[in-house]
């Protein structure tokens, strides 16, 4: 069935580090593909999509490319901050089919 | 302001006693759904509602009940709740039901079920 799978974490780097949190999805048809983000005792925001192969999406120095041949939606930041602190979610939407399916987030520690 | 709200925000129960948490939106928005977090799983979709009385089974629809009589609306409905029910419960909506619409989520609401 479609699923997504994203690495487990938590995630700890120090500031300023590179950050990379793995996506890959299982999907029968063609996907539009999600990064939420869940800070402390909030709900989801997105933070970036992409709908098609190739596309890029970013947003707040936040980058992911939508590969078909991989199927993977890889998370990368080339310089995370103490407030990147958070948890991370990978998602996907198939057309037609109105059902979303979330990955198990990964949380990222961010220290000074 | 453009908001999901979502009530009561923390509720503790016990097995068998009906509840109901409230989702409401001001944005006009056709799609509506509900999920439950819980730890390792992510979060995994109950049920949404593409419009005005016009819902469907997510993944884990079993021992919940949702209706939308009004667009703005789509109460969860717990008519026997169990202690696997336990979870934190989120309510999102979006502009329309198509697949690359941004959903927009409420706050969340904590459940306990002794």
């Amino acid at each position: 069935g479609d699923s997504v799978t994203q690495m487990e974490g938590p995630v700890t780097l120090s500031e300023e580090a590179f950050l990379t949190i793995n996506c890959t999805y299982t999907a029968t048809g063609y996907p539009s593909l999600f990064w939420y983000v869940q800070y402390p005792g909030e709900g989801l925001q997105l933070l970036l999509k992409a709908t098609k192969a190739d596309d890029k999406g970013s947003n707040k120095g936040f980058e992911a490319t939508y590969r078909k041949e991989t199927t993977s939606f890889h998370l990368e930041k080339g310089s995370v901050q103490v407030s990147d602190s958070a948890v991370y979610f990978c998602a996907l939407s198939l057309r037609g089919f109105n059902k979303f399916y979330f990955g198990s987030g990964t949380k990222l520690n961010v220290k000074p | 302001e453009a908001q999901v709200t979502q009530n009561p925000r923390y509720l503790i129960t016990v097995t068998g006693k009906k509840l109901t948490v409230t989702c409401s939106q001001n944005m006009n928005h056709e799609y509506m759904s509900w999920y439950r977090q819980d730890p390792g799983l992510g979060l995994r979709q109950i049920y949404y509602s593409m419009n005005v009385e016009v819902t469907d089974k997510g993944d884990v629809p079993e021992g919940y009940k949702v209706s939308r009589k009004e667009k703005r609306n789509f109460p969860l409905i717990l008519e026997s709740p169990s202690p696997n029910q336990t979870s934190l419960y989120f309510c999102a909506s979006s502009p329309t039901s198509g697949r690359s619409d941004t959903q927009y989520f409420g706050p969340g609401t904590r459940l306990t079920v002794l």
